[in-house]
């Protein structure tokens, strides 16, 4: 198993561009999660899904969507990109609720908007 | 709305000595307590967790206790090495339709030789 798979792993985007963060994973897991880590600072949930359909918000969902077509898959879309949104994010998967059950993380993608 | 505030944000040990990091979170209704650790430029990888029904658990050098009246919880790392540097996260799971865990900050913990 290959686990949560994210790409690109850098990406520099100018002003206003858009851009999908792609994120994968091959354990049938129901829950998936995309957060995002600003320097200094823990991981801040952006948008999660419960399964194959559906998806909600998470703290820092402004600047951001998301869909959930198949069980594997989970792109994170940026409209309209802006400086604020320079971060490390990291897609996530679990078996059971995220709440009470361990996350598995993909490796990460480091964006930097200019 | 929900929070966890983790303490210290660095720590700095010798090898061998004990490393304690703590956390404390609002909603009395959180009952999942995981820590995770992230090595520089690498993904956060879960150490240990807890859950509300139990007070303590151990795996090898790690443990993490949780006092819920009081509603902290901490990772305790004994006779540390410098492969334990690394930056730690806890979390604490926000009930609700769907959980959630919200993170600390942070701790950076380095073990000098």
């Amino acid at each position: 198993n290959a686990g949560v798979t994210q790409t690109p792993k850098f990406r520099i985007l100018k002003i206003g561009q858009s851009m999908t963060l792609q994120c994968a994973q091959d354990m049938n897991h129901n829950y998936m999660y995309w957060y995002r880590q600003d320097p200094g600072m823990g991981l801040k949930l952006i948008y999660y899904s419960v399964g194959a359909g559906i998806t909600d918000k998470g703290e820092v969902p402004n600047g951001y969507n998301v869909s959930r077509s198949t069980t594997e898959d989970f792109p994170l879309r940026l409209e309209l990109a802006a400086p604020s949104q320079t971060s490390v994010y990291f897609c996530a998967s679990s078996n059971l609720q995220g709440g009470n059950s361990p996350l598995h993380f993909g490796n990460g993608t480091r964006l930097t908007v200019t | 709305g929900e929070n966890v505030e983790q303490h210290p944000s660095t720590l700095s040990v010798q090898e061998g000595d004990s490393a304690v990091i703590k956390c404390t979170y609002s909603d009395s209704a959180s009952n999942y307590f995981p820590w995770y650790k992230q090595e520089l430029g690498k993904r956060p990888q879960l150490i240990i967790d807890i859950r509300s029904n139990v007070g303590e658990k151990k795996d090898q050098r790690i443990a993490v206790t949780l006092n819920k009246t009081a509603k902290h919880f901490s990772l305790h790392i004994t006779e540390t090495q410098p492969e334990d540097s690394a930056v730690y996260f806890c979390a604490a799971s926000i009930p609700g339709n769907t959980d959630k865990l919200i993170f600390g900050t942070g701790t950076r913990l380095q073990v000098f030789p």
